[in-house]
């Protein structure tokens, strides 16, 4: 079993739509988890950092459950520029390791 | 916030050449440096992680005598792509996390893309 498994998509929705990820992780001992973005041909850019209470930073919420192990990300009034890949990402700490997902691929229409 | 930076950002060579990737944190010390490499449409692959002052942590099926790396200080860690092949065209991306911070995210380089001619 994958220690990250997400949805790969495609996501394909409207420009102003809201979308919703999930991601599940297998070790319950994972601490701490995040979201990035990642464009086409190009590296990875933080999107946030997921905490326990859950978090928003605009348009972007993101949740966390550690009872069921997982992460979630809330998209609301989607934009053209928000089209990309998204990726789950899960840090152990006495691994110092961390663990992607394969990602999730929204497109937003116009 | 924390910077990674990765140089060349592209490069073009000649088969049987070998090639060096620098990546540097610009702002806080990374004991530990993680080399990504990634396919068109395929997800980031772990090739290895590289720790100052002992040898890199060579993931399965990574051949640690073609891609050397080292992590000679705090704020540097190289990747050669020795003898180059066609087949090892690909993005590769290097990372680091603050250890400074318990909570901190994946800093990543902006990437160096291979093509091996």
């Amino acid at each position: 079993r994958k220690e990250v498994e997400q949805d790969p998509g495609p996501f394909n929705v409207p420009e102003g739509a809201t979308v919703a990820f999930n991601c599940t992780y297998s070790n319950s001992a994972s601490q701490s988890f995040f979201w990035y973005r990642q464009d086409c041909r190009k590296e990875p850019k933080l999107l946030m950092s997921v905490y326990s209470s859950g978090n928003e930073d605009g348009r972007f919420t993101a949740q966390l459950n550690r009872a069921s192990q997982y992460i979630s990300l809330l998209i609301r009034d989607s934009k053209l520029s928000d089209s990309a890949t998204y990726l789950c990402v899960v840090y152990r700490y006495n691994f110092n390791k961390f663990y992607f997902g394969s990602g999730t691929k929204l497109n937003v229409k116009p | 916030g924390a910077v990674v930076s990765q140089h060349p950002s592209w490069v073009i060579c000649k088969s049987g050449t070998s090639v060096k990737i620098e990546c540097r944190s610009l702002d806080f010390q990374a004991t530990t440096m993680f080399w990504y490499r990634q396919f068109p449409k395929q997800s980031l692959m772990l090739m290895a992680t590289s720790n100052e002052g002992s040898k890199a942590t060579y993931e399965q099926g990574v051949e640690k005598d073609k891609f050397l790396i080292n992590h000679a200080s705090l704020t540097l860690s190289t990747l050669t792509v020795t003898s180059a092949h066609p087949e090892d065209s690909s993005f590769y991306i290097c990372s680091a996390r603050d250890p400074g911070d318990r909570y901190s995210p994946l800093h990543f380089g902006n990437g160096t893309r291979l093509t091996v001619t």
